[in-house]
């Protein structure tokens, strides 16, 4: 998606490992969102992003950690990696909820 | 728990049809957006429609909005078989306008 890119695509790791995905955006937008996508369950809201260093718990934050050190980056850590944090993960950019988001193509990850 | 729930779950229509989806939330809201999600991609924002605004349309979608119900309705006329795709609702919260939270989405297939 333009504007957006998520790293890795996809990525398989074993229970009990940290994992750092990465959500890069080039718009200068203020807001980052990192959600998870599951059957059944749409997307419930990680954490999220309003600024440089300034960030908040969304409804499913047990178990994740962020980091925005930059405006264009917003990272989301797995501390410790559990079979159920296997999921689709998208990271999302706006300047604020008064406008759409834009999404990124996502992140498959496999927690074995 | 979630502030939109779609409905119906699934929808199966013939090409050139009208669909329509329901979207019901809870709380007050700023405003409430759709999503259009092809298979295995990322969602993309259809479009946002105010709370002070009871209508809105954009190419083949009509949106309504009614917040005493605190309902929305999505109508895609003349559907396409390239409109196969789940659909979601994201509504921002009136204490916390710069996060949406999403429903569960509507599947749509359009059957050529």
């Amino acid at each position: 998606d333009a504007g957006i890119t998520q790293s890795p695509r996809h990525k398989v790791t074993e229970t009990g490992t940290p994992v750092t995905l990465r959500c890069h955006q080039t718009e200068n937008h203020r807001y980052m969102y990192w959600y998870r996508q599951d059957p059944g369950h749409g997307l419930r809201l990680i954490h999220y992003s309003y600024g440089v260093k300034d960030t908040d718990k969304g409804e499913v934050s047990d178990g994740y950690s962020v980091s925005r050190s930059k405006t264009e980056d917003f990272l989301l850590t797995l501390e410790s990696a559990t079979s159920s944090q296997t999921s689709v993960y998208f990271c999302a950019i706006s300047e604020s909820s008064s406008y759409g988001y834009t999404f990124g193509s996502g992140t498959r990850l496999t927690v074995v | 728990s979630q502030q939109g729930e779609e409905d119906p779950q699934a929808l199966s229509i013939q090409e050139g049809e009208n669909a329509t989806m329901n979207c019901s939330y809870k709380t007050s809201i700023n405003n409430l957006q759709w999503y259009r999600q092809n298979s295995g991609r990322g969602l993309v924002h259809l479009i946002l429609i105010r709370s002070n605004e009871r209508e809105k349309h954009s190419g083949r979608l009509r949106v309504t909005l009614d917040t005493s119900k605190k309902s929305s309705s999505l109508l895609i006329t003349a559907s396409r078989a390239a409109d196969t795709a789940s659909y979601f609702c994201a509504t921002d919260a009136r204490d916390s306008s710069y996060k949406l939270i999403f429903g569960s989405g509507t599947r749509l297939l359009v059957r050529p």
